[in-house]
């Protein structure tokens, strides 16, 4: 069984910074590229960042692109998303998902909550 | 705003079929064959209900169904069910550039 678990999130100041991780199982790991999306409250879903599954291929939004970095380490079956410079426009649910290929997300985590207040 | 455009809303009654449109351009929905649909529930993450336009996962119903006509694609839910009643969004690879764009969603009421 496919599961993804995301954690990591939490409450900061605008301009802090914030590593989500997300473990993952249920699957051959380092074949599968991995995804950030997020939802920010009210609003609809947006792709944040996608790593392939040998890193060789690294993308982000142009919203995060310069500030956010993604890595993943494949004998831990884990990725990360590293944020730096955090604004109140980062405040969402983000989710870890695994790309099926086609583009397409087949599962996702159950996200974590990141807000980001004064 | 949005890359992708849907309906805000759509309704209809158990047993009856709705449509959810997803309008893009030549640069994503038009240009590639790789559109998706996500149901999703307040609360709970998305779950994957068609890809590459038309090719459903499994364990997804037959009653859902997905196509293409020039830049805008379709989610077509048939036979609605109460349980049916979710947020609905679309996504497109637009290129190397933007990867993968999404839909504002449509919320989808069963009457």
């Amino acid at each position: 069984e496919v599961q993804v678990l995301e954690s990591g999130g939490g409450l900061l100041q605008p301009g802090g910074s914030l590593r989500l991780s997300c473990a993952a199982s249920g699957f051959t790991f380092s074949s599968y590229a991995l995804n950030w999306v997020r939802q920010a409250p009210g609003k609809g879903l947006e792709w944040v960042s996608t790593i392939s599954g040998d890193t060789t291929t690294i993308d982000y939004a142009d919203s995060v692109k310069g500030r956010f970095t993604i890595s993943r380490d494949n004998s831990k079956n884990t990725v990360y998303l590293q944020m730096n410079s955090l604004g109140a426009e980062d405040t969402a649910i983000y989710y870890c998902v695994k790309s099926s290929g086609w583009y397409a997300f087949d599962f996702w985590g159950q996200g974590t909550l990141v807000t980001v207040s004064s | 705003q949005s890359a992708l455009t849907q309906p805000p809303s759509a309704s209809g009654s158990p047993g009856q079929s709705v449509t959810i449109s997803c309008t893009g351009t030549s640069s994503d929905v038009g240009g590639y064959n790789y559109v998706s649909w996500y149901q999703k529930f307040p609360g709970k993450a998305p779950r994957l209900m068609i890809y590459a336009v038309t090719k459903r996962p499994s364990g997804v119903p037959d009653r859902f169904a997905g196509s293409k006509s020039g830049n805008t694609a379709s989610l077509t839910v048939s036979g609605l069910q109460a349980e049916d009643e979710a947020d609905y969004y679309c996504s497109s690879y637009a290129g190397s550039n933007d990867f993968v764009v999404f839909g504002g969603g449509t919320k989808l009421t069963v009457l």
